[in-house]
């Protein structure tokens, strides 16, 4: 089945410490997304791509780096994570902007990170 | 910009008792409206869309939403809930290609559904 896929499902790091986020998919989409999603709220954009033009939130931390190395994989990098940062970080995918596209997304099941 | 508005953060409801969710969208242009719903420690994952065509659409798991243009409303229905149906569930409305099309969505804040044995 196609589907979108994130590594790992937990992670604990420490204050300070970097940690890497991946996901990749099989849809074959243009479009990845990266969500941080926070106890009972709905999930914060923090970036996408279409291809690999990368579209930054005006709000993301400078904190938060992202990596597109091909159509498949998508990076979240947390340079310095706080406690603030702990959440669920969601991935999702899209077709993108085409003439009978829904833009309906696709997510992954999610990196539940812990910062200890 | 566009907004979604739940006003219900939290639903209880008894089994097999029917159940509505309440969304509002703020946009004056044609858009694309989606219900999605989250399990515990799970990613979102589509109940169902209206893009166009018949207003009330039918989606997995026996939900259901009416399009409402007149009150830009997309409100999510089930007959009959089960113990299962316990999730959150959210509303998000992107702009139709006839508006000029932004596939970034817009999510509502979501909606807590309980259910109860």
């Amino acid at each position: 089945d196609a589907m979108v896929i994130q590594n790992p499902r937990y992670q604990v790091t420490q204050f300070g410490k970097p940690v890497t986020l991946s996901c990749s998919q099989t849809l074959n989409h243009n479009v990845m997304y990266w969500y941080q999603q926070k106890s009972s709220q709905a999930p914060k954009l923090l970036f996408h791509y279409y291809d690999k033009d990368f579209n930054n939130e005006a709000d993301t931390p400078d904190n938060f780096q992202s990596r597109r190395p091909n159509t498949s994989f998508c990076f979240l990098d947390i340079r310095s994570p706080g406690l603030g940062d702990a959440a669920m970080y969601l991935c999702a995918t899209s077709r993108g902007y085409n003439p009978g596209d829904s833009y309906e997304q696709y997510f992954g099941p999610g990196t539940r990170l812990t910062v200890t | 910009a566009q907004s979604v508005t739940q006003l219900d953060s939290q639903v209880p409801v008894f089994e097999e008792a029917p159940v509505e969710l309440r969304c509002n969208y703020s946009s004056s242009v044609s858009v694309y409206l989606f219900w999605y719903v989250q399990y515990p420690n799970q990613g979102l994952q589509l109940l169902l869309k209206y893009l166009s065509g018949s207003t009330l659409v039918k989606g997995i798991n026996g939900f259901e939403a009416e399009f409402n243009k007149s009150q830009t409303s997309f409100h999510l229905r089930k007959p009959s809930v089960h113990i299962s149906d316990t999730a959150e569930y959210f509303c998000a409305v992107t702009l139709s290609g006839a508006s000029g099309g932004s596939y970034i969505p817009t999510f509502g804040r979501g909606t807590s559904l309980i259910v109860h044995p």
